[in-house]
């Protein structure tokens, strides 16, 4: 069974451009989760969808944003990029978000994110 | 809100030892999960174990141990028997039940595992 997979593996962008990080979730997995990691720093919850709509999201400025697709993989857009911006993102997915079952998240490996 | 709390930054154990990371959490939520990932330098996140907040035994899986005291909202971690290859990152995590909810992680601990 294939695991998360995000895309690019890498991305290196200037001040002021946007960037765009692609996550394809496991199969049968409808909930994917993003989060920023920055250089030294836990993670940080940014954003929630699930059968694609967005359920949740962390305390990011709107220049933060995304989508799900109907196939449930997703994307992760951040406009107007800033030098504080650059940190690894994970994406991470797990079976859904409703009822009281409490399931783990699969991370996939990151996207590593540096704006200059 | 939730909240998790990872008070150690960093911590080194001698081969083959035990070692304990600390989690202590706050939730309001009557159901929850507590989960720990593994965060090797090359970045990827890896599930450790998971303990439900309903859970009578506190769960295990091959080394490593979650010992839960629900009373003390804590949610330690033990590694037995240290390998060189646990030296990783360790996240706490934590889900409240229902939907709309989000995990929280701690900020981490950096286990340093010495030959």
């Amino acid at each position: 069974e294939a695991g998360v997979t995000q895309s690019p593996t890498h991305l290196i962008k200037t001040r002021g451009q946007q960037a765009t990080l692609r996550c394809s979730p496991i199969s049968g997995h409808t909930s994917v989760y993003w989060y920023q990691q920055a250089l030294g720093l836990g993670l940080q919850f940014l954003l929630w969808y699930d059968e694609g709509e967005e359920r949740n999201r962390g305390n990011f400025p709107p220049r933060f944003s995304g989508r799900q697709f109907p196939n449930y993989s997703s994307e992760l857009n951040v406009n107007a990029l800033e030098l504080e911006d650059s940190a690894l993102y994970l994406c991470a997915s797990s079976w859904g978000a409703w009822g009281a079952r409490i399931d783990e998240q699969y991370f996939g490996p990151g996207t590593r994110l540096t704006v200059t | 809100a939730q909240k998790i709390t990872q008070t150690q930054p960093g911590m080194f154990v001698q081969e083959k030892e035990a070692v304990t990371l600390d989690c202590t959490y706050d939730t309001s939520d009557p159901s929850y999960g507590l989960f720990w990932y593994k965060q090797p330098s090359s970045g990827e996140m890896i599930f450790l174990i998971y303990q439900g907040s309903y859970d009578q035994q506190n769960a295990t899986e091959g080394r490593y141990s979650l010992n839960f005291q629900k009373a003390r909202k804590s949610a330690n971690l033990v590694i037995s028997a240290s390998q060189l290859g646990d030296s990783a990152m360790y996240f706490c995590a934590m889900r409240g039940s229902g939907g709309y909810q989000k995990v929280t992680f701690g900020t981490g601990t950096k286990l340093q595992v010495i030959p």
